[in-house]
This record gives structure tokens, C-alpha cells and sequence, in this order.
């Protein structure tokens, strides 16, 4: 099956820092999605993003569908950026979606 | 615009006892997909559901078993509870006729096995 990396595995910024989450996978995908899992558990939908470029307040995402990677920045974070950051794609094409995740990013924000 | 919930969000049970795990799809979505989460770990795919048949499974054993009903909500069933049954069982939910697939979690069920 398809296989998703991400980097790092961890990281750690002061609050105000930028970065940016790499996730990398195998084969062609018609779904890539970005995740933010809260300290409760929900993953929370950040992009739906096969292919192009989006933005959304801080975070904005890039997916280079020919080079089967993609990337999640944020800028000025902030502490309620804490969490795990998931990468997750499906490869098939047909209906409703199959999802095959990475093991994520854990990033902290500390003051 | 009810989102996807799911119930109970914690419980505990001893091993070789069942489990039943509901969930209900966000308003308009006819599909819904079950994922296990050990800790530390990413999701994995369990099962989906759609028109009230299992439509895709992953690499999990028949010990995992689920139903839709057809007001598109869902149980998920675990028997004969392992410890390694322990992790957050989420569940998902999309329709089936979306330009996108794009998935949408509920806050999970965090089950222990004893």
C-alpha cells in the first residue's frame, strides 16, 4: 500500500516562530488531507489539498502532486498550535475515502 | 450543522469482554469510516460503511465488525477484548457523491482493556 513519511517527528518553537511540516508519499494520491489532533483526540480538518496551494489565516499548505510531497507552514505560531500534526492520503480513485496516514509531526510552542 | 459524534468517549473493559462503539455522521454525509489509534501513532483504517454494507476493511481480524443503519449511523464492535485492543477509536464520516471525499472525525472513543 501507499506509505506516507512526515518530518520532522518532533519539533519544539518559541511562540511568534514559522515552520514548515513536510509529509511525503508514495504514489499517486486524489485526496491528501492535513490534520490538527487537539490534546482531547478530535483531528480537526486544516486542508483538503490534492494538489495546489492554500491559505487559511496562519496556515497555508502546498502539495506538488508530480513530486508526492507536500507541506503545511505556519507562521507566528502560537501555544494553541500545540499538538500533532497528521498527513493523510488516499490512493485509490472511486467512492467515499480510504485514508493512510503518517505518523506525524508533534509540535510544541512554548512562550 | 451537527458534526460527526461518537459515544461513549472513554470506557474501560477486561479482556475478553465486548464492546459496542456508536457514531453519528456529520448532517448530509451517507458514509462513515472507523480508525484505530494506539498511542503515539497515526490512525488506521478499520472499516467503512456505506448503504448499510462494510465496503472496504482493513488489515484488521473478525473480531472487529460493525453495522450502518440506515439513518446512516454506525456502531463499530470489538469481541473478545485483547489488551492491544487499548486506543481511540475514531470514526469519520463523508458522502459518497462529493467532488472531494474529504473526511470529517468526531472526537473519538478512548477505550482500555484491562
Amino acid at each position: 500500500g501507499i506509505q506516507v513519511e512526515q518530518s520532522p517527528p518532533d519539533l519544539i518553537l518559541q511562540e511568534g516562530a514559522n515552520s514548515t511540516l513536510r509529509c511525503n508519499f508514495s504514489d499517486s494520491v486524489n485526496n491528501l488531507q492535513w490534520f490538527h489532533q487537539n490534546p482531547w483526540g478530535q483531528l480537526i480538518n486544516l486542508f483538503y489539498i490534492p494538489s495546489g496551494t492554500k491559505q487559511n489565516g496562519r496556515l497555508s499548505a502546498t502539495t506538488v502532486a508530480t513530486e508526492r510531497y507536500s507541506l503545511l507552514y505556519i507562521s507566528s505560531s502560537q501555544t494553541t498550535d500545540s499538538g500533532v500534526y497528521f498527513c493523510a492520503v488516499e490512493a485509490n480513485t472511486g467512492t467515499a475515502s480510504k485514508l493512510t496516514f503518517g505518523t506525524g509531526t508533534r509540535l510544541q510552542v512554548t512562550l | 450543522d451537527a458534526g460527526v459524534t461518537q459515544s461513549p468517549t472513554h470506557l474501560i473493559k477486561t479482556r475478553g469482554q465486548q464492546v459496542t462503539l456508536r457514531c453519528s455522521p456529520k448532517s448530509g454525509h451517507d458514509t462513515v469510516s472507523w480508525y484505530q489509534q494506539a498511542l503515539g501513532q497515526g490512525p488506521q483504517f478499520i472499516f467503512q460503511y456505506y448503504e448499510e454494507e462494510e465496503r472496504q476493511r482493513g488489515n484488521f481480524p473478525d473480531r472487529f465488525s460493525g453495522h450502518q443503519f440506515p439513518n446512516y449511523s454506525s456502531e463499530l464492535n470489538v469481541n473478545a477484548l485483547l489488551l492491544g485492543d487499548s486506543a481511540l477509536y475514531l470514526c469519520a464520516s463523508s458522502l459518497v457523491l462529493s467532488n472531494t471525499g474529504e473526511l470529517f472525525f468526531g472526537e473519538g472513543s478512548r477505550l482500555t482493556v484491562l
